[in-house]
């Protein structure tokens, strides 16, 4: 079973600049994760999808990051215009479903890290 | 507010010792209890996940415990390897929340040869 694709893995941009990242999860998962990494810290959720629609996006600087998910399958986050705090590791998970049962598990990708300069 | 708190930050060991990591939380109401490993440069891994009824769980060298009164969990890693070289994350899963979970920050534990 292929796990979650990210790309790119590297991404060096300068403040204000733009970037979008792209996620695609595991075959049939419904739901969909973005978290941010900051060094040394653990993820925060950023957004969740069921399918193509928004289940939190309550931790999301609507004012420079979107993220969409029209197809139910792949997804894009994109920032417009970057900060310097910006600069983490940008995580992508899916599992099976939402809400149905606690223990499904989340599958994370290998992340995109991103530095502004 | 949920919170998930691990201790050490960080820690050294030699090849071949056991260690154990520690996480508490106050997520309330509690669902479970995750912990994940991360290899540097990768995504999160699971290792174990913990309901209210479990008190713990192994898989392989790693045993996780849970005291759901205290709101305490540990993670024994025995005969420590070069490859368990990694960050240690406790996640904590709200009931009545779908799967929303809250992470640690993390334990980096380095194994020294």
């Amino acid at each position: 079973e292929a796990g979650v694709a990210q790309s790119p893995r590297y991404k060096i941009i300068e403040k204000r600049q733009s970037v979008a990242f792209w996620c695609n999860p595991i075959s049939g998962h419904a739901t969909l994760y973005w978290y941010q990494q900051i060094l040394g810290q653990g993820p925060k959720l950023l957004i969740q999808f069921q399918n193509n629609g928004v289940v939190d996006d309550s931790q999301l600087p609507k004012d420079r990051f979107s993220a969409e998910r029209l197809k139910g399958v792949d997804s894009t986050l994109k920032i417009q215009p970057a900060k310097l705090e910006d600069s983490a590791v940008y995580l992508c998970a899916s599992s099976p479903s939402w809400g149905v049962s606690p223990l499904y598990e989340q599958y994370f990708g290998p992340g995109t890290r991103l530095t502004v300069t | 507010k949920n919170q998930v708190e691990q201790s050490p930050q960080s820690l050294i060991i030699l090849e071949g010792k056991n260690c154990t990591l520690q996480c508490n939380y106050t997520v309330s109401p509690f669902s479970n209890l995750r912990w994940y490993k991360q290899d540097t440069g990768r995504g999160p891994v699971s290792l174990t996940i913990m309901t209210f009824s479990e008190n713990t769980k192994s898989n392989g060298r790693y045993t996780a415990t849970l005291d759901a009164d205290t709101k305490q969990s540990s993670l024994h890693i025995t005969a420590s390897q070069l490859s368990d070289s990694a960050s240690y994350i406790c996640v904590v899963s709200e009931a009545n929340a779908g799967n929303m979970l809250t992470f640690g920050g993390g334990t980096r534990l380095m194994v020294k040869p």
